[in-house]
């Protein structure tokens, strides 16, 4: 079957940085998305990863490895309003995401 | 990035009406459109997929009688939660599929339907 597992709570303190990892098993890989989810929000998107690698954008940076079905999002300078959801998918082989079940981060002053 | 507009963005109705609610890519055409519920602090769950021109593909477990979906234009899809009840209250998103430089999907802001 296919799954996607991400932690489901972290915390970290305001100006610190966190990495949130997500491993993945899916029926095929054409890549690997971070959605940002704020309370009461739809999603949005933040990162799109295809090949293996770091890709930064900003203060957030996503990696991938396909060999070993694992991507993590790295969150740096943290600011309160960072405080949020934050949801691995994977698009299968039939262009179809596969939702992990988000992980929640709390940041603390 | 893309946008993808959805409305009515709230709507609170008596229990077995019907509640149309629209998804609209805006800069974009659009020939896969995704709708989505999400229960409180519940992760997304992936209700139908709604391709323009032809009959949405529904999830198990979904009755495609009671959420009809239309597709029909690039730019529009359309749930139509038929006669709800209260167990129907949740929150809807739709997304819509780009395919330009990128696979991705953009989501449009959710709709928080409350049935009475």
């Amino acid at each position: 079957g296919q799954n996607i597992d991400q932690p489901t709570e972290m915390t970290a303190t305001e100006g610190a940085i966190v990495q949130i990892n997500c491993t993945y098993q899916t029926s095929g890989f054409n890549g690997l998305f971070w959605y940002q989810q704020h309370a009461g929000e739809a999603p949005t998107f933040l990162s799109y990863n295809v090949l293996d690698g770091l890709e930064e954008k900003g203060r957030f940076s996503s990696f991938l490895s396909r060999s070993k079905g694992y991507s993590y999002l790295l969150l740096k300078e943290l600011q309160m309003k960072d405080s949020a959801s934050y949801l691995c998918a994977v698009m299968d082989s039939n262009y179809q995401l596969i939702w992990g079940a988000g992980t929640k981060l709390i940041i603390k002053p | 990035g893309a946008v993808v507009s959805q409305h009515p963005s709230w709507v609170i109705c008596k229990s077995g009406t019907s509640v149309k609610i629209e998804c609209r890519s805006l800069d974009f055409q659009a020939t896969t459109m995704f709708w989505y519920r999400q229960f409180p602090k519940q992760s997304l769950m992936l209700m139908a997929t709604s391709n323009e021109g032809s009959k949405a593909t529904y999830e198990q477990g979904v009755e495609k009688d009671k959420f009809l979906i239309n597709h029909a234009s690039l730019t529009l899809s359309t749930l139509t939660v038929t006669s709800a009840h209260p167990e129907d209250s949740s929150f809807y998103i739709c997304s819509a599929r780009f395919t330009g430089f990128r696979e991705t999907q953009y989501f449009g802001p959710g709709t928080r339907l409350l049935v009475l």
